[in-house]
């Protein structure tokens, strides 16, 4: 069981939007700077966003990150049909020294 | 263009130790801080060590009795070295570049290992 929880999956119709949500603790999300990976499957996860809502270059102006408090999410809009993937989110935390992810949440478009 | 790839055994027999190497191309190991990871349908997602060109290293409270890593500047290389391996211990295992404090932004397409004899 991580000690970040995501839901396991959420679904959309194409060029709608998804909200995918990471619920932790002080210890993690409340403390430190969350990151959010997409993963296709048999492939490595890509770096989405870091440091709460900033995002490499090279990621589409369509996913959005924020964090408030205990609770950090992330948002696709216009889904495609190449957002099908699972995302993680990822943060270190203080009290298990160590950096932890979500259990992942896999993206449908309907 | 940074690239990493993961090699090393697919098999490893239970007990035994597991190794993997990590080689950087395109820049200097010198440069950034440099992480390995594990993915399971069991245990998900899984941060194993995270490590420095001058040997410091830092690694998951959960493996770190079993855990060793090493650096070979010369050769744009680190590695990791799992003693006492287990079925518990399969999984595919990824190398990353750390870019930011954490954020794990270049990764190795992953080097699939199981425990088995």
């Amino acid at each position: 069981q991580s000690v970040l929880t995501q839901p396991p999956s959420v679904s959309e119709a194409p060029r709608q939007r998804v909200t995918i949500s990471c619920s932790g603790g002080s210890s993690n999300i409340g403390n430190n700077d969350v990151n959010w990976y997409q993963q296709v499957p048999g492939k490595a996860p890509r770096l989405l966003v870091f440091s709460d809502t900033l995002k490499p270059s090279g990621v589409s102006d369509r996913f959005s990150a924020s964090k408030s408090g205990t609770s950090a999410s992330l948002a696709i809009s216009g889904l495609q049909s190449d957002d099908e993937a699972d995302y993680f989110c990822a943060v270190w935390d203080d009290g298990l020294n160590a950096y932890v992810f979500g259990s992942g949440t896999k993206v449908t478009v309907l | 263009q940074v690239q990493l790839r993961e090699s090393g055994p697919g098999l490893v027999k239970p007990s035994e130790t597991l190794s993997l190497t990590c080689s950087v191309s395109g820049v200097s190991i010198s440069r950034y801080y440099w992480g390995w990871f594990r993915q399971s349908p069991e245990k998900g997602l899984e941060w194993i060590a995270y490590v420095y060109y001058r040997g410091s290293a830092n690694y998951n409270p959960s493996l770190r009795s079993r855990v060793t890593t090493s650096v070979d500047m010369s050769k744009g290389q680190f590695s990791l070295n799992l003693t006492s391996v287990s079925a518990a211990d399969t999984a595919v295992y990824f190398c990353a570049r750390d870019g930011v404090q954490f954020a794990f932004d270049i990764w190795g397409p992953g080097r699939k290992v199981i425990v088995s004899s």
